[in-house]
């Protein structure tokens, strides 16, 4: 069974650009969740997608959107990049068993 | 909203000795799991603790969940340097599959 794929793998912007990252649950997981983790730091979450609508999102400004397509892939938008949003950015997905299965995650970098 | 609070955040023990991160929730929580996140890699799910009171044991790790579900515990007996990585607590209230995690444990084991 193939895992959670997240791509790109690495992604250097510059401030003020756009970023965008995408996410492919395994297969047959309805709910897609995406987190930031900034150097050294925890898990802060962002954004849960589940059968293609937005669930919740965490605190953080609407410059970060995302969305969920019918095949359940999630892709997640940050605009107006700024230096702060250089981080990790982890995707997760699960079915009814709230555990969740992380993919190896988008490192974004923001000069 | 809820918080989940975990300590400590940096733990150095000698290959053998024991370890134990603590997990504390502002409310009461319907489950929690505990996730492994190794250096450089992604977060992967070791357990989830359902029943107030509940004592789980994987090898020479033990889980525990509070009788009052606010609380949990992972206690590792004997570390050894495989069991290097930060430790997260996550925790979900009521029906929601929202997860909220703690900020980690950072476990380093000296040989």
């Amino acid at each position: 069974e193939a895992g959670v794929t997240q791509s790109p793998t690495h992604l250097i912007k510059t401030r003020g650009q756009q970023a965008t990252l995408r996410c492919s649950p395994i297969s047959g997981h309805t709910s897609v969740y995406w987190y930031q983790q900034a150097l050294g730091l925890g898990l802060q979450f962002l954004l849960w997608y589940d059968e293609g609508e937005e669930r919740n999102r965490g605190n953080f400004p609407p410059r970060f959107s995302g969305r969920q397509f019918p095949n359940y892939s999630s892709e997640l938008n940050v605009n107006a990049l700024e230096l702060e949003d250089s981080a990790l950015y982890l995707c997760a997905s699960s079915l009814l068993s709230d555990e969740q299965f992380f993919g190896p995650g988008t490192r974004l970098t923001v000069l | 909203g809820q918080q989940v609070m975990q300590i400590p955040q940096y733990q150095h023990v000698q290959e053998g000795e024991d370890f134990t991160t603590y997990c504390n929730s502002s409310t009461t929580l319907s489950n929690i799991q505990w996730y492994k996140q190794r250096p450089g890699g992604h977060p992967v799910f070791l357990i989830q603790l359902v029943k107030s009171g509940e004592v789980k044991k994987q090898k020479r790790l033990t889980f525990q969940f509070g009788e009052a579900k606010k609380n949990s515990s992972l206690h590792i007996t004997a570390t050894q340097t495989t069991d290097v990585g930060t430790y997260f607590c996550a925790g979900s209230s009521g029906s929601a599959r929202q997860l909220t995690f703690g900020s980690g444990t950072q476990l380093t084991v000296l040989p």
